[in-house]
Parts: C-alpha cells; structure tokens; sequence
C-alpha cells in the first residue's frame, strides 16, 4: 500500500501561476522528499525535509511539512511549461526499515 | 556525470522466458533500491540493499524474483519464470547515506519490461 497519497491526482495550470500538490501519510517518518518524473523518464530527487522542519526552500520550490497532520505540500511558484511532469513524495519511515515509500503522484500539466 | 546506469532500457519477452536487469549505481554509493512501476500500483519497492547486504525485499514475489549484489558497482534483478503481470517499468535507484541517516535517491532511467 502507498505510505503516501498526493492530491490532487492531476492539476493543470497557466504558464505562471504557483501549482500547489499535497501529500499525505500514514506513519511516523523521518524525513519526506519530492520527486519529479518527466515523461517516460527516471525520478529526480526535488528537494528533502526532515521531521523537525517545517518550510524548506529551493529555488522556485517551497515545501512545508506538517507531523501532526501527517502532510506535506509542494509549491511551485511562476510555473514554466517545462514544470510539466509527475510529481510524487517519498516518505522515509522510522520504522527502522529506512527504505523509501513512493506516493501515487500529481500529474502537472502547465500550459503555455 | 555520475548517474545510475540501467540495461537493457527495453526488453520484450515470452512467458515463462527468465529476465534479468541490471543497474550499475552510481560509484561510492552504499544504498541500491528496486522499484516497479505500473499505472495501477504506482512504485512499489521490490528490494532495498544497504553495503550490498538485502535490508528488505518483502516487497518481492519471493517464488519468482531474486535481487543479487554480486559486487558494489552491480545489481541485479531477475524474474525467472515470468509472467505478462510482471509488465512494468522497473527502476534502480542508489543512494548514499548521509550522517542524518538521510538518503537520497538517485533513480537510472528505467527497464521497460513488456511479457507477453
């Protein structure tokens, strides 16, 4: 079963407009991570934040991380057309198995 | 460039026939994952090696697939027989773990599987 589910399961925007993406999961964990996957492509790690952050930026990238809801957001500010892409969490449990858990993924389509 | 290599990028195959994939990951890196791909499932993790010792493979039909680390710059994947379910992308990904115990992941671009 998916540790993680993003929602929405599919958005799409204007070139320019910020694209927010949630993740949501069940366990305790020790950091969650974003992920990016171009079509027909391999994922490319984003950005990750550990439990005992709250905000974390890269670039045009914010996330947030919530432990008491179990949640994480992605914002992604002044989309671009190349943005479009599968955007997936991956959450890294302290369950002692620190092995990766991928969510289902938000697909992001950014017109131009 | 570092990046994780993955062959064959495609493979089409009979029933029953074995296949076996193999991801190169990337050098001085002490974590290799296996996923699958597929649009019902999403990625599931197959099989998880930390320093080439199996941490967990629970994710891993056990009757039909085998992940070996024969050495530290070789991984690899075998379905023996298969079966047309086992169609999927499947993806090595390596990562090297930081002292917070964080890994991140580094993914190949992927073994396209197709069974028919």
């Amino acid at each position: 079963s998916q540790q993680g589910e993003e929602d929405p399961q599919a958005l799409s925007i204007q070139e320019g407009e910020n694209a927010t993406m949630n993740c949501s999961y069940k366990t305790s964990i020790n950091n969650l991570q974003w992920y990016r996957q171009n079509s027909g492509r391999g994922l490319v790690h984003l950005i990750l934040i550990r439990s005992n952050e709250r905000e974390k930026h890269s670039g045009r990238l914010r996330v947030t991380l919530d432990t008491s809801k179990k949640s994480s957001s992605l914002l992604i500010t002044a989309s671009r057309a190349a943005d479009t892409a599968s955007y997936f969490c991956a959450t890294d449990g302290n369950t002692g198995r620190r092995a990766l858990t991928f969510g289902s993924g938000t697909r992001l389509q950014v017109q131009p | 460039d570092a990046r994780v290599t993955q062959t064959p990028r495609h493979k089409v195959t009979e029933m029953g026939q074995e296949v076996t994939m193999r991801c190169q990951p990337i050098l001085g890196h002490n974590t290799v994952f296996w996923y699958r791909q597929t649009m019902m499932q999403g990625l599931e993790l197959l099989a998880y090696f930390r320093n080439r010792a199996p941490l967990d493979d629970s994710g891993m039909p056990k009757d039909r697939f085998s992940a070996e680390m024969p050495d530290a710059t070789l991984a690899t994947l075998k379905i023996q027989p298969s079966e047309p379910r086992d169609s999927a992308v499947y993806f090595c990904a390596s990562g090297l773990v930081l002292g917070t115990g964080d890994t991140e992941a580094f993914f190949g671009q992927g073994t396209r599987l197709t069974v028919v």
